[in-house]
């Protein structure tokens, strides 16, 4: 069975930064593309971020480029995202997907239970 | 301002069926595929179609998927009460070379 464990969320200040973990297991993680999307509190989901099966693609959403970097450990079966210079409009449940194929796709075919990322004074 | 437009809401009652619309443009739903997720309350999304209209393994036939120029439509036949949920459709945009997705649209089953 295919699961997604978010971890790392929590309450940070403007400006700060957070780490936010996805545990992979049931399937084999090295050969699928993954990926971070997520959903501020009664909006809409909102694409933030994909990487290739191998990390050598990596694509942003414009409001994170600069700001948030993707990263994966295909021997740890993890994913990560480091948010930095974050803004209270960041703050959203950061759900981890997995996506079809070990390259970039535009559907997502798993997904996490999703972990909340506040941000405010 | 979502990329893809969708009504905000839909109702029908059990038993009938519904069709939600997803609306874009050339760079986005003309030339790439389309999928929808379903999300019940307080649950993280599930997949309900891909590549405009294929269902995954486990999602009934009463859920299918089409796509015409620059529009997609969900279907739903045989509505029941646990089918209330937000439903989103998704694509690649090549313009912004990035996933969009549309504002969702709340269903209730009356």
């Amino acid at each position: 069975e295919v699961q997604l464990v978010e971890s790392g969320g929590g309450l940070v200040k403007p400006g700060g930064s957070l780490r936010v973990s996805c545990a992979a297991s049931g399937f084999t993680f090295s050969g699928y593309t993954m990926n971070w999307v997520r959903q501020a509190p009664g909006k809409g989901l909102e694409w933030v971020s994909s990487i290739s099966s191998s990390s050598s693609y990596i694509y942003y959403a414009d409001s994170m480029k600069g700001r948030f970097a993707v990263s994966r450990d295909n021997a740890k079966n993890s994913l990560f995202l480091l948010m930095n210079s974050l803004r209270t409009e960041d703050t959203a449940v950061y759900y981890c997907a997995r996506g079809p194929t070990p390259v970039i796709e535009d559907y997502f075919d798993y997904w996490g239970r999703g972990i909340l990322v506040t941000v405010s004074s | 301002q979502s990329v893809l437009t969708q009504p905000s809401s839909v109702s029908a009652a059990p038993g009938q069926q519904v069709t939600i619309s997803c609306s874009g443009s050339s760079s986005n739903i003309g030339n790439n595929l389309v999928s929808w997720y379903q999300q019940l309350p307080g649950t993280a999304p599930k997949l309900l179609i891909y590549d405009n209209n294929k269902r995954p393994s486990g999602i009934p036939d009463r859920f299918s998927g089409s796509k015409s120029g620059t529009s997609a439509t969900l279907g739903i036949t045989g509505l029941q009460t646990g089918d209330e949920a937000d439903y989103y459709c998704g694509t690649w945009d090549s313009s912004l070379s990035a996933v969009v997705f549309g504002g969702g649209t709340k269903l209730t089953v009356l």
